[in-house]
């Protein structure tokens, strides 16, 4: 029963262009969503997050776009440099189990210069 | 200015022995979570720990897994008699607060147990 689903695991960018990452949830009492950047043996780094109540939350050269109706969210780099090459995992959360992230399988990000 | 530490990094058991992986969370967090990561899958969490306190086990199998975190000392994850399904990279990470809502939610760089 995967609630958080990350289809594409794998996906290549050249340097400089826009990367596009998709996540699909099916638990309609999600609420907030994170992103997490993991690099080879290391753990997982917070990157950006989103509320239920908002529809686009940006960073910097990140931004995290939810569509509810959906249940589809998405993370944008852009524009895309070597050092963003990664595992990118979605995470989801409800309310009543705060600290429970569920992840996605990830999507692997590779940067090509 | 240390984050949370685990140890060992990596672990070789042989089937039926028993692996001990410890953390130390970020100092001033008082809350850890352990998650467990298969090959070629996303993290899954297994148990929520505030200080001589388990606050969530949901996710922890049933039999021969146990998680502590003592008054003193680093918060333990402990699996007894280990099969070779067990070997996994196990996480732990920690927060000031009892919510990761806020993504505050600070990862170890993980243990790689692996069963023999």
């Amino acid at each position: 029963d995967q609630q958080v689903k990350q289809n594409s695991p794998s996906l290549s960018v050249q340097e400089g262009r826009i990367s596009i990452l998709n996540c699909d949830y099916t638990n309609s009492m999600f609420d907030y969503f994170l992103w997490y950047k993991k690099y080879p043996a290391e753990g997982p780094t917070f990157l950006i997050s989103i509320s239920s109540i908002k529809d686009k939350n940006e960073d910097g050269r990140f931004t995290v776009f939810l569509n509810k109706s959906a249940k589809h969210l998405s993370l944008h780099i852009v524009p895309s440099q070597p050092g963003d090459s990664a595992v990118y995992f979605c995470a989801a959360s409800a309310l009543q189990g705060a600290q429970k992230l569920v992840f996605g399988q990830g999507t692997r990000l590779t940067i090509n210069p | 200015n240390a984050g949370v530490m685990q140890n060992p990094r990596h672990l070789v058991r042989r089937r039926g022995q028993e692996a001990r992986l410890r953390c130390s969370p970020m100092k001033g967090h008082s809350h850890v979570y352990w998650y467990r990561q298969l090959p070629e899958e996303g993290l899954k969490f297994m148990v929520y720990l505030q200080k001589e306190n388990i606050i969530d086990e949901s996710g922890m199998p049933k039999e021969r897994f146990s998680a502590e975190f003592p008054k003193e000392g680093p918060s333990i994850l402990r699996i007894q008699q280990v099969v070779r399904g067990d070997s996994a990279a196990y996480f732990c990470a920690s927060t000031v607060t009892s919510t990761a809502n806020t993504g505050e939610l600070f990862f170890g760089e993980g243990s790689r147990l692996t069963v023999l």
